[in-house]
């Protein structure tokens, strides 16, 4: 199984930066997934790391290291429709569930 | 309609009622999911679907059942539930079981129990 950990919340300022980390325990890693959901809505797919490094989708970028068991997702000039709820996921090799964390609710203020 | 679709958005139930929940998928994907959300918990794998057939009961009540008789529909037959079921339910779909790509979410079904 996997056991994964990120902040509650986080408060950040239009136009900043915020960093969401993610850290897990697992006994088998086939990739980590950062989703986007808003409130009363379908979570929605961010990002995908499968490799150590970092991957870059215009304003989001998600970071990975396995050996580390850490993750981050970078929101970059924040806007106010960043605000929303923020949940890592972890695939396990073996069954191909997904594990989710409780999620990270950031508020964007103007 | 695109996406993964879900009906009813929004659902009362006393514990004697017996209702269904609906989801259907029009991405011509093989697998399909039904999550459980509860607030401030993580996301709950309740059951799998893999070309129709179940692949995952994740230590599900029995007073949840799902049926699911092709590869684009999904339901979720409620049956004497409790106040503790109150909850976003989820449905999700992707390519196969097996595979890497993403899982997309429908919008969930808020579940209230009397």
């Amino acid at each position: 199984g996997q056991n994964i950990d990120q902040p509650t919340e986080m408060t950040a300022t239009e136009g900043a930066i915020v960093q969401i980390n993610c850290t897990y325990q697992t006994s088998g890693f086939n990739g980590l997934f950062w989703y986007q959901q808003h409130a009363g809505e379908a979570p929605t797919f961010l990002s995908y790391n499968v490799l150590d490094g970092l991957e870059e989708k215009g304003r989001f970028s998600s970071f990975l290291s396995r050996s580390k068991g850490y993750s981050y997702l970078l929101l970059k000039e924040l806007q106010m429709k960043d605000s929303a709820s923020y949940l890592c996921a972890v695939r396990d090799n073996r069954d191909y569930k997904l594990s989710f964390g409780a999620g990270t609710t950031v508020t964007v203020r103007a | 309609e695109t996406g993964v679709t879900q009906t009813p958005r929004h659902l009362v139930m006393g514990m004697t009622n017996k209702k269904s929940l609906k989801c259907e998928q029009h991405l011509g994907h093989n697998a399909m999911y039904w999550y459980k959300q509860s607030a401030k918990k993580p996301l709950e794998l309740m059951f799998v679907y893999n070309f129709k057939e179940q692949t995952e009961n994740n230590s599900v009540p029995s007073r949840f059942s799902p049926e699911c008789p092709n590869s684009s529909h999904l339901f979720l037959h409620l049956h004497t539930l409790q106040p503790e079921d109150s909850a976003l339910y989820l449905c999700a779909s992707s390519q196969d079981y097996t595979s890497t790509d993403t899982q997309y979410f429908g919008p969930g079904t808020r579940l209230t129990v009397l």
